[in-house]
This record gives C-alpha cells, structure tokens and sequence, in this order.
C-alpha cells in the first residue's frame, strides 16, 4: 500500500526566507507525487507534479520539489517566502494500482500548516 | 474555462438525515472523484467514478454512495447522517490515464447538528 508521511505538522518561516517543507513517500513501484495547497476556505490547488520525469520539479509561485528515490523523499522547497505563502500544503502520492482502465486515487498526507511570519 | 464546480457551497443537516452533494467536473474530463477532509485532517478518498461505473471505493460506510451522469456530473449521498459526517466533501475531475493530476472544486462544507 502506498501512503506519505509530511514529517512536521506546523511550519513557521520569516518573510523573505526559505522554506522547507518535508514528504516522506512509501510506494511499491514508482509513484505520482504532487503538492497541493489549501488556503482557508478555498478549494486545493495543485503547485507541482512528479510523474517520472525530471527529478527536480518546478512549480507555479517560486515553489520546487526534488524527487529521490533512494531517501524516499519529495521535499518541498521555496527560496523566499512571501506571506501570501501562508496555508496548508498537502504531499499527495497517486495509487494507480487501486483502480482500472487508467483509474487512481490520491493518498493525501496529513498537511503542513506553512505560517510566514512579517 | 469553469473549473470544477460544486454545490451547494455549505449545508447544515440534522443527525439521521440524508444529503446529496453535486459536482461538474471540467468540460472534457469524464473521471470525477469524491473526498472527504474532516477539520485539521488531509482529505481521504471516497469514490472514483468513470464512464459512469464506479472504479474506486475508500473505507467509507454503505451510508455513502455516489453516481455519474451521462453528462459526467456527479452526485455524492450519505445516508443516516452522523455528526461525524461534517466535513468539507471536495469533487476532483480528471482525464484518466494521463499524468493522474485531479483538479479540485472548492468543496461543499457540511455540517451535521
């Protein structure tokens, strides 16, 4: 079974520095990663994908995430936090083998509250 | 171009009641899925639906249960509403097979009395 682990529940960086924030992945075969993140009272959007492709991935708004398989891990990371930065971001692995006919689900981790602080 | 679009936005149920949730995924996308995300909590899956046949199921009770329309919109229901049940239901659309990236509606927040 596939599932992600984001290491640190609450994140709290200065405006203007950097930010990190930790995924752990467990997959059986080689996963889909994305971030995705939630503003309060607003839907997910997604920041950045991982589908086997380059391993270091660049996102919307600054954000980048580095797939490495032998730590099993999809970090996310931004040079400079802006406080419009201020959400909760979700590590997601897609479980393609749970479904048919190119079917799939996310496994969503537990989040990580990212607080920009002025 | 919409994006995905949900409703209602919000709904206050009594315990022991039912409720239907509805969702259009974008123009194009035929595999619509259901998440719930309870308070403080990252969303769990529900149902996956595609072509109008259920492809995935979560751990979720019988009281929840869900259909897709010849014109891909979707319905989630749930049954004998528990006070557990509040949550915000979210609906993600996709085009199977590639780059399995879903797009997210903005949820409907439910909230059981």
């Amino acid at each position: 079974a596939q599932s992600v682990t984001q290491l640190d529940s609450h994140v709290s960086v200065s405006e203007g520095t950097p930010v990190l924030l930790r995924c752990n992945y467990s997959s059986s075969y080689s996963p889909s990663l994305f971030w995705y993140v939630q503003h309060p009272n607003k839907g997910l959007q997604l920041l950045l994908k991982y589908t086997s492709a380059a391993t270091l991935v660049k996102g919307i708004n600054g954000f980048e995430a580095e797939f490495k398989k032998s730590e099993t891990s999809f970090h996310l990371t931004k040079p400079s936090a802006h406080m419009s930065d201020a959400a909760e971001y979700f590590c997601v692995v897609s479980d393609a083998e749970s479904g048919t006919s190119g079917t799939y689900k996310y496994i969503f981790g537990t989040g990580t509250r990212l607080k920009v602080l002025a | 171009d919409a994006g995905v679009t949900q409703s209602p936005t919000h709904l206050i149920k009594t315990r022991g009641q039912h409720v239907t949730l509805r969702c259009s995924p974008i123009s194009g996308h035929k595999s619509v899925s259901w998440y719930q995300q309870v308070l403080g909590q990252g969303p769990q899956f529900i149902f996956q639906y595609y072509e109008k046949e259920e492809r995935g199921r979560g751990n979720f009770p019988d009281r929840f249960s869900a259909r897709q329309f010849p014109n891909y919109s979707s319905e989630l229901n749930v049954n004998a509403l528990l006070l557990g049940d509040s949550a915000l239901y979210l609906c993600a659309s996709s085009v199977p097979g590639r780059t399995y990236e879903q797009y997210f509606g903005p949820g409907t927040r439910l909230t059981v009395t």
